[in-house]
C-alpha cells in the first residue's frame, strides 16, 4: 500500500495563478484533511471531509476550495494564489472506527508551495 | 473556540537526559490526545496517544500523562537519543468529532 500520496511535491506560482493539489489514499479511510504548516504555527486545518461528496471548513478556509468526488481522493484548489499562501501543505486521512472512535491520522509527504 | 497550547516552543537537552513537553486544552469534552513527531523535512507521524479513560500510557522510552481536571497532558521522553531530535506536536479531539486541534509544536534538540 502506498498510504497517503500528494501531487505535486513542489510548486512555484505567481500571484493570481490557480492550481490544484491532489491527495490520494489507498486505505479506504472515510476522513480526509488538508492542513497548512507555517513556521511556529503548527498544523492548521484548512478543510476536511467526512466522506465522499462531503466537505467542511476548518480553521483557515479562506482562499481555498476542496472537492471529494471519490472516496480515495481529496483535492485542494487555490483559485487566485497570494504570497500569504506560501506554505507546506499536508494531506491526511483517518479511519472512523465503531461508535465514532477517533483514530490516528496518516499524513502525506507534503507539498511545498511558493507564491511569488 | 477550541484551542491547544503547547510549551515550550523549543527545548534542548543533553543526550541521556529526560525531556518533557506540556499541553493544555480548552474543550472539556476532548477525550483523545495524540502526539505526533515530525523529523526535518518529513511528514508528522503518530508516536503515542491516550484516551480519557486512562491517566498514563507508556511505550518504551516515551510516556504520556493526562490530567482531565486541569485539562493538561504531557509527553515524557526518557534516556534521550540523537534520533529524538524533531518537532513534536500535541493534539486534542472529541471522539465524536471528525477533526483534531494541534498545538503549535516543540522543537526538541538533543545535545551530544
Amino acid at each position: 500500500n502506498a498510504g497517503v500520496t500528494q501531487t505535486p511535491k513542489f510548486r512555484v506560482l505567481k500571484t493570481g495563478q490557480s492550481m490544484t493539489l491532489l491527495c490520494a489514499q489507498d486505505m479506504n479511510h472515510e476522513y480526509m484533511y488538508w492542513y497548512r504548516q507555517d513556521p511556529g504555527m503548527g498544523l492548521r486545518l484548512i478543510h476536511y471531509s467526512v466522506g465522499e461528496g462531503t466537505t467542511a471548513k476548518g480553521e483557515v478556509p479562506d482562499g481555498y476550495n476542496v472537492s471529494r468526488l471519490k472516496k480515495q481522493n481529496f483535492l485542494l484548489g487555490l483559485e487566485s494564489a497570494a504570497p500569504s499562501q506560501t506554505s507546506v501543505y499536508f494531506c491526511a486521512s483517518s479511519y472512523s472506527g465503531p461508535s465514532g472512535i477517533y483514530n490516528e491520522q496518516f499524513f502525506g509527504p507534503g507539498t511545498r508551495l511558493t507564491v511569488l | 473556540g477550541e484551542n491547544v497550547e503547547q510549551h515550550p516552543s523549543t527545548l534542548s537537552v543533553q543526550e541521556g537526559d529526560s525531556a518533557v513537553i506540556k499541553c493544555t486544552y480548552s474543550d472539556s469534552a476532548s477525550n483523545y490526545f495524540p502526539w505526533y513527531k515530525q523529523e526535518l523535512g518529513k511528514r508528522p507521524q503518530l508516536i503515542i496517544d491516550i484516551r480519557s479513560n486512562v491517566g498514563e500510557k507508556k511505550d518504551q522510552r516515551i510516556a504520556v500523562t493526562l490530567n482531565k481536571t486541569a485539562k493538561h497532558f504531557s509527553l515524557h521522553i526518557t534516556e534521550t537519543q540523537p534520533e529524538d531530535s524533531a518537532v513534536y506536536f500535541c493534539a486534542a479531539s472529541r471522539s465524536s468529532a471528525s477533526k483534531i486541534i494541534f498545538g503549535s509544536g516543540t522543537r526538541l534538540s538533543i545535545r551530544p
